[in-house]
This record gives C-alpha cells, sequence and structure tokens, in this order.
C-alpha cells in the first residue's frame, strides 16, 4: 500500500510559473525524499529533509516538512520545459538495520512553452 | 563515479517461467533495495539488503526472492511468472542508513513482459 498521497494528481503550468506539489503521508518517518521520474524510467533524487528539519532549498527547488501535519511540499521555481516529468516523494524510515522507502503516487507535471 | 547499473534493461518471458534481475550499485554503497512499478499499483517496496542480510520485505509473495553478494551486487528473482509481475522492476542503492537515513539512488530499471 501506498504510504504517501500527492496532491495534485496532475499539474499543467507556463514556463516560468512556479509548480507545487504537496505529499501527505501517515506514520513516522526518518526522512522524506523527493524523486523524479521521466517517462517510466528510472528515478532522480532531488533531495532528502530530515524529519528534524522544516526547510530544504537545492537550486530551484523548495522542500518543506511539517511533521505534525505529516505533511510535505516541493516547490519548482521558475520551471522550464525540462522539468516536464512525474514527481514522487517517498518516506524513509530507517527500521530493520536498513532504510525503507515508500512512495506516493505521483504528480504529473507538464510545463508548456 | 558510474551510476547503479540494471540489466537487462528489456525481457519478455513467458507464464509459468521464472526470472533472475541484477544491479550492481554505485561503488561504496552497500544497501540495495528493489521495487516494482505497475500504473496500477505504482512504486511498490519488494526488499533491502544491506551486508549481504535482507532487512526490510515488503508485500510480495515468496516467489520473489533476492540476494545480495559482498561486493555489494544484488539479484532478485521471480519464479512461476504470472501476467500481472509485468512491471518496471527499479533497484536503487545507498550508503549505510545510518540514524536518519540516506539517499537512495536509482538506477534505469528492467523492464519485464510477461507473455
Amino acid at each position: 500500500s501506498q504510504q504517501g498521497e500527492e496532491d495534485p494528481q496532475a499539474l499543467s503550468i507556463q514556463e516560468g510559473e512556479n509548480a507545487t506539489m504537496n505529499c501527505s503521508y501517515k506514520t513516522s518517518i526518518n526522512n522524506l525524499q523527493w524523486y523524479r521520474q521521466n517517462s517510466g524510467r528510472g528515478l532522480v533524487h532531488l533531495i532528502l529533509i530530515r524529519s528534524n528539519e522544516r526547510e530544504k532549498h537545492s537550486g530551484r527547488l523548495r522542500v518543506t516538512l511539517d511533521t505534525s501535519k505529516k505533511s510535505s511540499s516541493l516547490l519548482i521555481t521558475a520551471s522550464r520545459a525540462a522539468d516536464t516529468a512525474s514527481y514522487f516523494c517517498a518516506t524513509g524510515l530507517v527500521t530493520g538495520g536498513g532504510n525503507k522507502l515508500t512512495f506516493g503516487t505521483g504528480t504529473q507535471l507538464k510545463v508548456e512553452l | 563515479k558510474a551510476g547503479v547499473t540494471q540489466t537487462p534493461r528489456y525481457l519478455i518471458k513467458t507464464r509459468g517461467q521464472q526470472v533472475t534481475l541484477s544491479c550492481s550499485p554505485i561503488s561504496g554503497h552497500r544497501s540495495v533495495s528493489w521495487y516494482q512499478q505497475t500504473p496500477g499499483q505504482g512504486l511498490q517496496f519488494l526488499f533491502e539488503y544491506f551486508s549481504e542480510t535482507q532487512r526490510n520485505k515488503g508485500n510480495f509473495p515468496g516467489r520473489f526472492s533476492g540476494r545480495q553478494f559482498s561486493n555489494s551486487r544484488s539479484e532478485m528473482n521471480v519464479s512461476t511468472l504470472e501476467l500481472g509481475d509485468s512491471a518496471l522492476y527499479l533497484c536503487a542503492s545507498s550508503r549505510s542508513p545510518g540514524t536518519g537515513g540516506t539517499e537512495a539512488f536509482f538506477g534505469q530499471g528492467t523492464r519485464l513482459t510477461v507473455v
């Protein structure tokens, strides 16, 4: 079963606009990670935020985490056509001596010229 | 630094057959996880190996198995294939989890089609 639900399921914006995707989850986590996937290929790691962090930046990406609301958001600023992809959040739990990731349902982002 | 390598990239098998998929992690990474991705179920966790030991397991039948070798390379095996096993199988590698977890880096996947 999926841990996270992402909202919206699909998002279409114009190049240069900002895109915001939200992720909600249900149980305790150690970290939350965001990934991008192009056309059913492998996932590209974007950013990791730990449970004791509230905000993190990487280039045009800004991630927030609210553990009290069990939610996270990914903001892509000044979007480009190359940002068109599916975006997934994944909650990480350190358990059993490993780090188990549970993925959300994903948001399909389309950036139009 | 080479990324995660999965072989083969594409595979077509017949129902009832078995299949073995291979994953070579990033050099220095000792943890390997496997995921199944389908349009209906999304990304589902299969299992995770660290230091040749299975650390976590998802909710998949016993037909799905895996192992990790001393060089951290991993294989997963699916026996008695069913049509519903058709999926993109993704492997991810990461360093040891530490206390807060760590990033996972994915390969390009193996696209398995069962006919």
